[in-house]
């Protein structure tokens, strides 16, 4: 069981404007920054967004990240077959010592 | 360019121990925080372990408390995961992770990860 809770899936057709949504709590998500990575099929996990909704250099303006309270959202417009992949949140957590959370991960299918 | 290669990884008995190693290179390795994160096979992420950019402070997780030991050579750009007592839960991929600070889950760069797999 995850910290930060995402769907387990989500699917939409090229061209299409889909969300994958990300739940946490005062901990994590309500007092810290969200990030997101993107993992396709047998590569390592790729930062996508930082910082709630910062793009790094070379992340197409498709993909788009937002946070309201404990919750934050991963946003991609113009769906490609190319970003049929895993997505993860991650947030720092402050609990106990303070550790790193990731949601469980949410599989995008291009249909 | 930024790299980090990690090695060490293979099949290794339940009770028996490996040292993963993460070679980098392209950036000043002494001025980042480095983490390991891990995924079981068809699972998620999960979260191992921290060292601060000079060593002094590290972070585990609880699944690897008292079990795993983090350090790293900065005079050798490198980055090291022991893992003693492996138990079967501990199979994974392991990734090794740039950061510029330990308090953070922002991971600029990752390796291309190493499979342990513990089994009998």
């Amino acid at each position: 069981q995850s910290v930060l809770t995402q769907p387990p899936s989500a699917s939409g057709t090229p061209g299409q404007r889909v969300t994958i949504s990300c739940s946490g709590s005062s901990s994590n998500i309500g007092s810290n920054t969200v990030n997101w990575y993107q993992q396709l099929p047998g590569t390592a996990p790729k930062l996508l967004i930082y910082s709630n909704n910062q793009r790094p250099s070379g992340v197409p303006d498709r993909f788009s990240g937002s946070k309201s309270g404990t919750s934050a959202s991963l946003a991609i417009s113009g769906l490609q077959s190319e970003d049929e992949a895993d997505y993860y949140c991650a947030a720092w957590d402050d609990s106990l010592n303070g550790h790193v959370v990731f949601g469980g991960g949410t599989k995008l299918t291009v249909l | 360019e930024v790299q980090l290669v990690e090695s060490g990884g293979g099949l290794v008995q339940p009770g028996g121990s490996l040292r993963l190693s993460c070679a980098a290179s392209g950036f000043t390795f002494s001025g980042y925080a480095m983490h390991w994160v891990r995924q079981a096979p068809g699972k998620g992420l999960e979260y191992v372990s921290v060292i601060s950019s000079n060593g002094g402070s590290t972070y585990y997780a609880n699944s690897v408390k008292g079990r795993f030991t983090i350090s790293r050579d900065n005079s050798k750009n490198t980055l090291y995961l022991q893992m003693g007592s492996l138990r079967a839960e501990d199979t994974a991929v392991y990734y090794c992770a740039r950061a510029l600070l330990v308090w953070t889950s922002e991971f600029d760069y990752w390796g291309q990860g190493t499979l342990v797999t513990v089994s009998s």
